[in-house]
């Protein structure tokens, strides 16, 4: 399974928009990028995956170089209720197969 | 999306005493099934992948005689804590993936405290 490192946390305001980069230089051909979010006594939730290029969806951007060893989570116009620990994670996409989380990216939105 | 429903969400037991924990799969069918424990401020660790009508496969250092996992129809999943001890006293997450995408459903989480 390929690693990933990630910044331990990040700080923000309201209203800005926020860049989580992972780096995940040992990525497989046939591995996909995708991003949890879990918020303080919770199971995580699916925030949006990627295998190349850009993906956009209602709630975030995925952002993956050429190369595919990093991508950026971009959440736009942060709020306080976006205030969670975000977890990069880079694998297969076999429904048998468990996700093994890194130490994930604790983001505190400040009004 | 699909649920995973996990049950209790909060339990508290007497050091010794076994806890059932209970994982749901409401509106698909999950062949597989994952277990995770996670302390405070530290990410999921795996502990074991669970298979509809087989044995569990534990991961490495994850007691399978105290964690007892029985995974008996292809919506349920249960982790049986036994002679539960303070240091067990962790947040236990279950979690499903859909075969569209894998995308991962988890649990509400089991918060276990043992006294």
């Amino acid at each position: 399974l390929a690693k990933t490192t990630q910044p331990i946390s990040m700080d923000s305001y309201e209203g800005q928009e926020v860049n989580i980069t992972c780096s995940h230089n040992n990525i497989a051909t046939n591995d996909y990028i995708t991003w949890y979010q879990q918020f303080p006594s919770q199971g995580p939730r699916f925030i949006i995956q990627g295998y190349k290029t850009k993906v956009t969806n209602e709630v975030a951007s995925l952002f993956i170089p050429a190369d595919r060893k990093s991508s950026t989570l971009s959440l736009p116009r942060v709020s306080l209720s976006d205030t969670a620990v975000y977890y990069c994670l880079v694998g297969d996409n076999q429904a048998g197969t468990a996700l093994i989380f890194g130490k994930g990216t604790t983001l505190s939105v400040s009004s | 999306g699909a649920v995973v429903s996990q049950h209790p969400s909060r339990v508290i037991c007497k050091s010794g005493t076994s806890v059932k924990i209970e994982c749901r799969s409401l509106d698909f069918q999950a062949t597989t099934m994952f277990w995770y424990r996670q302390f405070p401020k530290k990410s999921l660790m795996l502990m074991a992948t669970s298979n509809e009508g087989s044995k569990a496969t534990y991961e490495q250092g994850v007691e399978k005689d105290k964690f007892l996992i029985n995974h008996a129809s292809l919506t349920l999943s249960t982790l049986t804590v036994t002679s539960a001890h303070p240091e067990d006293s962790s947040f236990y997450i279950c979690s499903a993936r859909v075969w569209v995408n894998a995308e991962a459903f988890f649990g509400q989480g089991t918060r276990l405290t043992v006294v």
